[in-house]
């Protein structure tokens, strides 16, 4: 696609759940990373794909939270046990390369509300 | 870990008034990024700066990247309400991974 794309835009759920965000990247782009937004607050890195490198994951807040990038494209969040401190917004972006990484192309992001 | 300082957290100007915004770091970024987030979107870039002392235009927007390279400013000029948004500076240092600061929330009154 044009640009990098985020599903679902919206998503309730109760504590306890899981939940699966999906971001799908811009094609070629071989960098992709996970932000998480919290009201007022700025972009808290989550975790970081290099095409076939282990991802860097030192941001992910706690062992609920785990993400996986199948064949290089396509990347999930998944957020097991959900708490309310989990909700937020969480974005995906991608960008050409790692030494691109300046040029990030965010998608519109997950807005997540644990109730 | 690398920490930003961004400031104002907020404003509230005029139609027409020239904006100025800056962030601080902890520690040496070899390149300065802005971002401008509208409701609803993911951010956009607007500026990448990547040495000390470069001062960078885009239309009304002008960067600096601080000569300590631990800090960096934006100015907008003559600011109109499609301005309004969220600005984020970010960094990155060796990492390839930027680190964003909390943003300044800017409201333009007409």
């Amino acid at each position: 696609g044009a640009g990098v794309s985020q599903s679902p835009s919206n998503k309730v759920t109760e504590k306890g759940k899981d939940v699966e965000l999906r971001c799908d990247p811009i094609s070629g782009h071989t960098a992709l990373y996970w932000y998480r937004q919290s009201l007022g607050q700025g972009l808290e890195f989550l975790i970081y794909f290099q095409g076939n490198s282990a991802p860097d994951k030192s941001g992910l807040p706690s062992d609920r939270f785990s993400a996986e990038r199948t064949g290089g494209s396509v990347s999930t969040l998944t957020i097991q046990r959900t708490q309310q401190e989990d909700s937020a917004v969480y974005l995906c972006a991608s960008s050409l390369d790692s030494r691109g990484g300046e040029k990030l192309f965010f998608g519109s992001g997950t807005q997540l509300s644990v109730l | 870990g690398q920490q930003l300082n961004q400031s104002p957290q907020s404003m509230f100007i005029q139609e027409g008034e020239d904006v100025s915004m800056n962030c601080t770091s902890s520690s040496i970024f070899n390149t300065w990024l802005w971002y401008k987030q509208e409701p609803g979107e993911g951010p956009v870039l607007l500026i990448a700066l990547y040495k000390a002392g470069e001062l960078t235009s885009n239309g009304r927007l002008t960067a600096q990247f601080g000569i300590t390279r631990k800090d960096s400013f934006l100015n907008i000029s003559a600011s109109i309400p499609s301005d309004v948004g969220i600005y984020f500076c970010a960094g990155r240092g060796g990492s390839y991974i930027p680190t964003f600061g909390r943003g300044t929330s800017l409201i333009v009154h007409p």
